[in-house]
Formats: C-alpha cells, structure tokens, sequence
C-alpha cells in the first residue's frame, strides 16, 4: 500500500499567519493517464471531514483562497495564507491514485 | 444540494454482524463512485471500500476484505456496507463519501463492537 506520511503532526500558529503542511507519498502519485489523485481534508472538531483541495491543486467549491495546494510526484504541499480561528481542525492528504486508497496521518492545526 | 445520510450503526457483540445505509440526494447517484471511510474513536481516517457506478468494480482494504461488502442500489439512491465478522478494531464512525475522491461526506454513523 501507498504510505502517506504528513509532517509536521502538530501545528500551532498565531491567527493571520501562513501555515504550511506537507504530505510525502511513497511512491509516485502520478498515473499513466497524466493525473495525480492527491486531495487534501479539512476536519473541523466534531464534524466531518470535508474536501479542500483535489488533485493537488484545485479548490473545491465554497473554499477560501487562503488555502492553497501544490506539488508533484511524490511531495506536495497544503498552505493557508492567513490563519483564521475557523481554520482549527485536523487536515489530512490522502492519495487515490492506487487501490487502496490511503490517508496521512493527520495534522493538527491550533491556534497560538 | 449534495446529501449523504448514513444510518445502520450501533451496538455489536464481536463476531456479529452490522449493515449500514448511505441515503443520497441532489446529485445524479448512478453516475458516480461512492466510498466508505471509517474513523475509530480518537484516530484519523481510514479508507474502508469503493464501489464504481455500476457495481461492477469495488475495491476493499485490506483490514476489512472478506468481511465487508459494499454494494448499492440504484432505484433507492442508496449504498450499502455490510460488515460480518465484526472485531473490536471495526469500533468507528463509518463515513459515506461521493466519488473515489470524497468530494462530499455524510455525517457519519457508529459501529460500537464491544462485548
């Protein structure tokens, strides 16, 4: 199975600061048909999980433009540009491109 | 709007047996993958099993294969998960997700196996 691997586990910052998280795939995510299935989700406490950002790059609708993806092959990068206190929650990436999928372990963002 | 509303959860001894239901609506349900996830009490997500627009094609972790079955029903806008052989690491939020890359997630229901 694919291993994602998210760094760092615990992110404390002061609310308008940017943040970055990054998710390391163990092997490449790109598919033969030129596509990278590696989305990014937002867990507020006590809700769902909800989609931020999908193949890498693209947010999904109603999403903030403060948050951003980027990345290829093996490493991408979630960043928010500005903290808000809504922000709080666990972020994971999780990859779709091989069966099964799988996801990060999850990072935990709070406010400093 | 996108609903996915998920029921069938509760209280199994280890060993028994659980179904859960994912209701959808708004949103065309045959033309589209559908995926389970699960979260134990405390811990992060875990993808469970996906099932293509027709049935044909499903896919399983490997936690869960040969003792979970997912499966749908077109005329009722619905998918199924039926979990046999339950364990008390099968303890979880089950999540139904639309598509193979969970663009939308229901509320979430919960399998409790304990003894």
């Amino acid at each position: 199975d694919v291993v994602m691997t998210q760094s760092p586990l615990s992110l404390p910052v002061p609310v308008g600061q940017p943040a970055s998280i990054s998710c390391r795939s163990s092997q490449s995510l790109l598919n033969r048909d030129g596509n990278t299935f590696l989305h990014w989700f937002q867990q507020r406490p006590g809700q769902s999980p909800r989609r931020l950002i999908y193949r890498v790059s693209n947010r999904d609708s109603g999403v903030p433009d403060r948050f951003s993806g980027s990345g290829s092959g093996t490493d991408f990068t979630l960043k928010i540009n500005r903290v808000e206190a809504e922000d709080v929650g666990v972020y994971y990436c999780m990859q779709a491109t091989y069966w099964p999928g799988t996801f990060g372990q999850g990072t935990k963002v709070e406010i400093k | 709007e996108v609903q996915l509303v998920e029921s069938g959860g509760g209280l199994v001894q280890p060993g028994g047996s659980l179904r859960l239901s994912c209701a959808a609506s708004g949103f065309t349900f045959s033309d589209f993958w559908m995926t389970w996830v699960r979260q134990a009490p405390g811990k992060g997500l875990e993808w469970v099993a996906t099932i293509n627009q027709d049935g044909s094609q499903k896919y399983y972790a490997d936690s869960v294969k040969g003792r979970f079955t997912i499966s749908r029903d077109s005329a009722k806008n619905s998918v199924f998960l039926q979990m046999n052989s339950l364990t008390i690491e099968d303890t979880a939020d089950y999540y139904c997700a639309k598509g193979r890359g969970g663009d939308c997630w229901g509320q979430g229901t919960l399998a409790t196996v304990s003894s």
